[in-house]
């Protein structure tokens, strides 16, 4: 099995203010998501990065893929109350498994 | 993009009963679909791995005997939880990967089961 820890666990923030979670692996991953859940919805996917060093933008978030294709971080500029709900990263190994995280809930108080 | 549909998206039934759980790919087709277990604050267990006219793949620890899956077809595949007891209450999450596509799996909405 390919643990992938996410940190922090919980987070809780005040709108406006800036966050960053970070996903941690001894292993190396073809590609990595980056998801997020809402209470009583399937994970929808925010992106998919591939390469080593690689940086994706998606209006107020930013994701890195670590050099090594080992780790990852989602940094969030001016969270917003919306930006409420589980974030989950999922490394991609093999012909078809994902492995995930072990997620990271994060509140955005108004 | 690529839409997963559940169904139902809630259901209730008595010990012992089995419950049937539906998942399709609405837009494209998916050789592969998967399919995750989820207790509340925690993150997706893998449970099987659903291949188009072939049988299940089985994660460690997952019953197939009790949890039937069935890929009939390249925009369905089916759970039945046989005999259900109060501890298979959860949220089931199916997941479709495109076919000849990359790793990005595209999940539904997810069915509540509650065993009383």
């Amino acid at each position: 099995t390919q643990l992938l820890e996410q940190s922090p666990q919980f987070l809780s923030i005040q709108e406006g203010e800036n966050l960053t979670v970070y996903c941690n692996s001894s292993s190396v991953f073809s590609s990595l998501q980056w998801y997020r859940q809402e209470p009583g919805e399937g994970p929808v996917l925010l992106v998919t990065v591939v390469t080593g060093g690689e940086v994706k933008k998606l209006k107020r978030l930013t994701f890195q893929f670590g050099d090594a294709r080992k780790d990852s971080s989602l940094h969030i500029t001016a969270a917003q109350p919306g930006d409420t709900g589980l974030y989950l990263c999922a490394g991609a190994s093999g012909a078809n498994n994902l492995f995930f995280g072990t997620g990271t809930r994060l509140t955005v108080i108004p | 993009g690529a839409v997963v549909s559940q169904h139902p998206s809630r259901v209730i039934c008595k010990s012992g009963t089995s419950v049937k759980i539906e998942c399709r790919s609405l837009d494209f087709q998916a050789t592969t679909m998967f399919w995750y277990r989820q207790f509340p604050k925690q993150s997706l267990m893998l449970m099987a791995t659903s291949n188009e006219g072939s049988k299940a793949t089985y994660e460690q620890g997952v019953e197939k005997d009790k949890f039937l899956i069935n890929h009939a077809s390249l925009t369905l595949s089916t759970l039945t939880v046989t005999s259900a007891h109060p501890e298979d209450s959860s949220f089931y999450i199916c997941s479709a990967r495109v076919a000849g596509g990359p790793d990005t799996q595209y999940f539904g909405p997810g069915t509540r089961l509650t065993v009383l």
